[in-house]
């Protein structure tokens, strides 16, 4: 079945570190890809997403590319602040489904 | 914009005692979810509902069940609470098709659950 593997944290940057959180998936077909935040003691929103293949989302200085040739789906941000402290899901849901699966969630603690 | 709410921030019950989770969303959504988040394993989803009265299991729906009467509501209900239930609950809503969403879930803010 359709799975996505990310990388263990907790990550722990010093303001202004570059960041990169690893997403893998398994999937049949052509799923949409989702970075999901979770600030403390808060739900889940969106951060970015990606529908198809090469597509980059973007968003609060986030990135991530659809990458179909390594099913992967890697979050970045060239200079991470104390307020991106909190918890980052990969997910991804198949075409035509509206079933999302989530990876097990990446801690990120940033020091000032 | 889709407002998804939680009828508690916080409970505390004891073992035992029947306990129900409410969750309500203003956009008119068909689909539902409730989905249990522990450190290590993500969010599960228990159950989800694509319509009123219509209910499906996810991956774990054992030692729960459901309730949606109406649209807007979808209620998780722990028959008999036990302390492996001690978990944070999230409720999710999700657009119809076509709507230009691409998928997105919408959460509420959870429901940090605890079993003595």
């Amino acid at each position: 079945g359709d799975s996505v593997t990310q990388m263990e944290g907790p990550v722990t940057l010093s303001e202004e570190a570059f960041l990169t959180i690893n997403c893998t998936y398994t999937a049949t077909g052509y799923p949409s890809l989702f970075w999901y935040v979770q600030y403390p003691g808060e739900g889940l929103q969106l951060l970015l997403k990606a529908t198809k293949a090469d597509d980059k989302g973007s968003n609060k200085g986030f990135e991530a590319t659809y990458r179909k040739e390594t099913t992967s789906f890697h979050l970045e941000k060239g200079s991470v602040q104390v307020s991106d402290s909190a918890v980052y899901f990969c997910a991804l849901s198949s075409t035509g489904g509206f079933k999302t699966i989530f990876g097990a969630g990446t801690r990120l603690f940033v020091k000032a | 914009d889709v407002k998804v709410t939680q009828s508690s921030r916080y409970l505390v019950k004891r073992t035992g005692e029947k306990v129900f989770l409410e969750c309500v969303q203003d956009m008119d959504h068909e689909n539902m979810f409730w989905y249990r988040q522990d450190p290590g394993l993500g969010l599960r989803l228990i159950y989800f509902s694509y319509d009123v009265k219509m209910k499906e299991k996810g991956d774990i729906p054992e030692g729960y069940s459901v309730s949606r009467e109406k649209k807007e509501r979808f209620s998780l209900i722990l028959e008999s609470a036990s302390t492996n239930q001690t978990s944070m609950y999230l409720c999710a809503s999700y657009p119809p098709s076509g709507s230009g969403s691409y998928n997105e879930q919408f959460f509420g803010p959870g429901t940090r659950l605890t079993v003595l």
